[in-house]
C-alpha cells in the first residue's frame, strides 16, 4: 500500500503566478488534511476535507487559498497570485476516518521568487 | 484545543533510553494523547497514542500519569535515526484536526 503521495516535491513560482499542489491519499482513506510549515516554524493546520466536502477550513487564509478533494482524483491545494510569504513546505495527510492516526506525505516545498 | 507544554530541546546518547516529557494540565476526559515526530526534511510520522493506560508499540512506550495531566514518551534505545522533533498533541475522541505545538527537538549523540 503506497503512502501519501504529494507532487510536485519542489515547486518554484514567480510572484503573481498560481501554485497547484497535489495530494493522493493512501488507498481507502477518505479524509485529507493540509498543513503549512514556514521556515523555522511549526506545522500549522490549514484545512480538513472529506471526499467532496470541506469539513474544517479554519486555518485557511481568507483570500487566494482554496482546497478541494473531488470524488475522483487527488486533493488539490491551490494558491492564486502567490507572494513571497507563501514560500513554505506544504504537507498533506490522510486517514481512513476522523479518529484514526494521520499518515503524512513528504511535502511540497514551494518557493516564490 | 487543550494545550501541551514540552521542553524546547533534549539531548541523548546513542543506545541509551530517552524520556520525553509532556504536560497537559487542562486535558479533558475525552482527549487522547498523541505523539508524532518529524525527521529533517520529512513529513510528521505517527509514534504512539493513549487515553489512560500505558501503551507500548514497536517504536516507543507511552507512560501516562494517573491524573492524566502529564505523560512521557519513552524511546528505549535511542539511535541516530531518532533525532527529530517530537510533538505531543491532545486530540478529542471525536477526532478532527491535529494541532501541533513547537515540540521537543531531540538530538542524539554518537
Amino acid at each position: 500500500n503506497a503512502g501519501v503521495m504529494q507532487n510536485p516535491r519542489h515547486l518554484v513560482r514567480r510572484r503573481g503566478q498560481e501554485a497547484r499542489l497535489r495530494c493522493s491519499p493512501m488507498k481507502g482513506h477518505s479524509h485529507v488534511y493540509w498543513y503549512r510549515q514556514l521556515p523555522e516554524e511549526g506545522l500549522k493546520f490549514m484545512v480538513y476535507l472529506q471526499k467532496e466536502n470541506i469539513i474544517d477550513e479554519s486555518g485557511m487564509p481568507k483570500e487566494r487559498f482554496s482546497a478541494e478533494f473531488p470524488k475522483e482524483g487527488p486533493s488539490i491545494l491551490r494558491i492564486q497570485q502567490v507572494v513571497r510569504g507563501d514560500s513554505a513546505a506544504y504537507f498533506c495527510a490522510s486517514s481512513p476516518d476522523r479518529t484514526e492516526k494521520l499518515f503524512f506525505g513528504s511535502g511540497t516545498q514551494l518557493s516564490v521568487l | 484545543d487543550a494545550k501541551t507544554t514540552q521542553p524546547n530541546s533534549m539531548e541523548s546518547n546513542e543506545e541509551e533510553p530517552v524520556h520525553l516529557p509532556c504536560n497537559h494540565s487542562t486535558i479533558s476526559g475525552t482527549d487522547y494523547i498523541h505523539w508524532y515526530r518529524q525527521l529533517p526534511s520529512q513529513g510528521p510520522e505517527y509514534v504512539i497514542h493513549g487515553l489512560t493506560s500505558n501503551v507500548n508499540n514497536r517504536m516507543a512506550s507511552l507512560a501516562i500519569a494517573e491524573d492524566r495531566k502529564s505523560s512521557t514518551l519513552i524511546l528505549h534505545r535511542a539511535t541516530l535515526r531518532d533525532a527529530a522533533v517530537y510533538y505531543c498533541i491532545l486530540r478529542d475522541r471525536g477526532g478532527n484536526k491535529l494541532v501541533f505545538g513547537a515540540g521537543t527537538i531531540l538530538r542524539v549523540k554518537s
